[in-house]
């Protein structure tokens, strides 16, 4: 069975400083995809990241950089000089690779509080 | 290019009453999922639908949860009766085929 689990509830940090959002995952498929999306106040579930499990290279955009390590299945997130903008609940995920249209498994998310 | 759009925002209903909710997906986007947030958790897939097919409902309630997908473009969501612990959000997105969903802002449901 396929499980995300998310075990940082709630994280706060002051304004400018880097946080990590950790990730871990379970699953039996050798091909799948992992997520990570961002849901600000507004309610709305914001794409930031997909990744294919053959490609293990560290990605950056801007602010944000994932590490995926699959010896270890973790797919974690860092914001690098956060900003109060960044103030969201973000959601690990992961889906099978087997068809286009795949259901997608949630963590539980984790709450990210940046202080100014 | 617009998103997915759903309606209502907001919802409050007493138990045992009946409520719909309604999504647009964005233009061309063949699948169409249906998620339960409950407050604190991720979202739960309730139902997916490929154009006005359903792909999978497994965990979708059956005795009092319906959904439909006609034309294969718009969907309504339909809770009858109401029970309090359907108190959540749920979300609607959709999907070109590149196994990334786009999400609407979600119906947030309050059951009294």
């Amino acid at each position: 069975a396929q499980k995300v689990t998310q075990a940082q509830t709630e994280i706060s940090v002051v304004e400018k400083e880097d946080v990590t959002l950790d990730c871990v995952y379970e699953t039996r498929d050798t091909t799948y995809y992992l997520f990570w999306y961002k849901q600000p106040p507004s309610g709305e579930l914001v794409f930031l990241i997909r990744r294919n499990s053959f490609d293990e290279q560290n990605e950056i955009s801007g602010r944000y950089s994932w590490n995926f390590q699959k010896s270890t299945s973790s797919f974690n997130f860092t914001i690098t000089a956060s900003q109060v903008v960044d103030s969201a609940v973000y959601f690990c995920a992961l889906s099978e690779a087997r068809s286009s249209a795949s259901k997608i498994i949630f963590g539980s998310g984790t709450r990210l509080s940046i202080r100014p | 290019e617009a998103g997915v759009a759903q309606s209502p925002r907001y919802k409050i209903i007493e138990k045992r009453q009946s409520v719909a909710f309604w999504c647009n997906p964005i233009s061309g986007h063949a699948t169409l999922y249906w998620y339960q947030q409950i407050l604190g958790q991720g979202p739960k897939l309730l139902i997916q639908f490929q154009n006005n097919g359903v792909v999978d409902d497994s965990q979708l309630p059956k005795d009092r949860f319906s959904a439909e997908r006609l034309k294969g473009v718009d969907s309504t969501l339909k809770i009858q009766p109401a029970k309090l612990e359907d108190s959540a959000v749920y979300l609607c997105a959709s999907s070109l085929g590149e196994n990334i969903q786009y999400f609407g802002a979600g119906t947030r449901l309050s059951v009294l």
